[in-house]
C-alpha cells in the first residue's frame, strides 16, 4: 500500500527558530495534507494542497506541494511554545487517508 | 460542544475482556473512521464506513470489529483484548460532498491500556 516517509522524526528547537519538515512517497498524489496534533488531542488540519507546485500559507506556516507530486514540505517561521506537538503529512485515495509517522516538535522557551 | 466525541477517554482493562469504544458526531458527515496511534507509527486505519450500510476493513482490522448504528454513531469493539492493543484510538469523520473532501475531523481520542 501507500507509504509516506516523513522526516525528521523529532526536532528540538529554540523559540524563535524556523522549522522545516518534509514528506516523500514513491507514488504520485493529487493532494497533500498537513495536520497538527496537540498533546492530548486529535489531529487538526493545518494546510491542504491540491496542485503540484502550489505554495500555501496559514499564518506562520507555509506548505508546498512538490513539483514531482511525490513530496511536500512544511515550514514554520519564528516558532513559539504553542507550536509543540506532532505534525503529520497525509494524502487521500478513494476516501481513505494515509498518514506519515509524524514529526514531533519540541520548542524550548 | 465538540463535533466528534469519543467515550470513554481512558480505559484500563485486562487481557481477554471485551471492550467497546464509542464515537458520536454532530457534523452530519456520512463517512466515519477508526484509527489507532502508536508512538512513532503515526495513525493506522482500522475500519471505515462511508454510510450506515457500508463497513470496510482498514490496514489493521484483525482483532477488531465495528458497528455503524446510525449516521452519527460508529463503535469499535475489541472482542478479546490483548496487551498489544494498548494504544491511542481516534475516531474521525469526513464529508464527501464538501469542496475539499479529503479533510478528516478527529475526536479527542481514547487511551486504552490492556494489562
Amino acid at each position: 500500500g501507500q507509504q509516506l516517509n516523513q522526516s525528521p522524526q523529532s526536532m528540538f528547537i529554540q523559540e524563535g527558530e524556523d522549522v522545516s519538515m518534509n514528506c516523500t512517497s514513491s507514488s504520485i498524489f493529487n493532494t497533500w495534507l498537513w495536520y497538527k496534533q496537540d498533546p492530548g488531542e486529535g489531529p487538526v488540519l493545518l494546510i491542504a494542497l491540491y496542485k503540484a507546485g502550489e505554495l500555501t500559507s496559514n499564518g506562520r506556516l507555509t506548505a508546498q506541494f512538490g513539483i514531482t507530486r511525490k513530496d511536500s514540505f512544511l515550514n514554520i517561521s519564528a516558532s513559539i511554545p504553542s507550536d509543540v506537538g506532532i505534525y503529520f503529512c497525509a494524502n487521500t485515495n478513494a476516501g481513505k487517508s494515509t498518514f506519515g509517522d509524524g514529526t514531533t516538535l519540541t520548542v524550548k522557551p | 460542544d465538540a463535533d466528534v466525541t469519543q467515550t470513554p477517554r481512558n480505559r484500563i482493562t485486562k487481557t481477554g475482556k471485551r471492550i467497546m469504544l464509542e464515537c458520536s458526531q454532530t457534523k452530519g458527515h456520512d463517512r466515519m473512521y477508526w484509527y489507532r496511534q502508536d508512538p512513532g507509527l503515526g495513525l493506522r486505519l482500522i475500519y471505515y464506513s462511508f454510510d450506515v450500510k457500508d463497513i470496510n476493513k482498514g490496514e489493521i482490522s484483525d482483532g477488531y470489529s465495528v458497528s455503524r448504528q446510525a449516521q452519527a454513531k460508529f463503535s469499535l469493539s475489541l472482542e478479546s483484548a490483548i496487551p498489544n492493543q494498548t494504544a491511542l484510538y481516534f475516531c474521525a469523520t469526513s464529508d464527501p460532498s464538501a469542496p475539499h473532501t479529503d479533510t478528516q475531523y478527529f475526536g479527542p481520542g481514547t487511551r486504552l491500556t490492556v494489562l
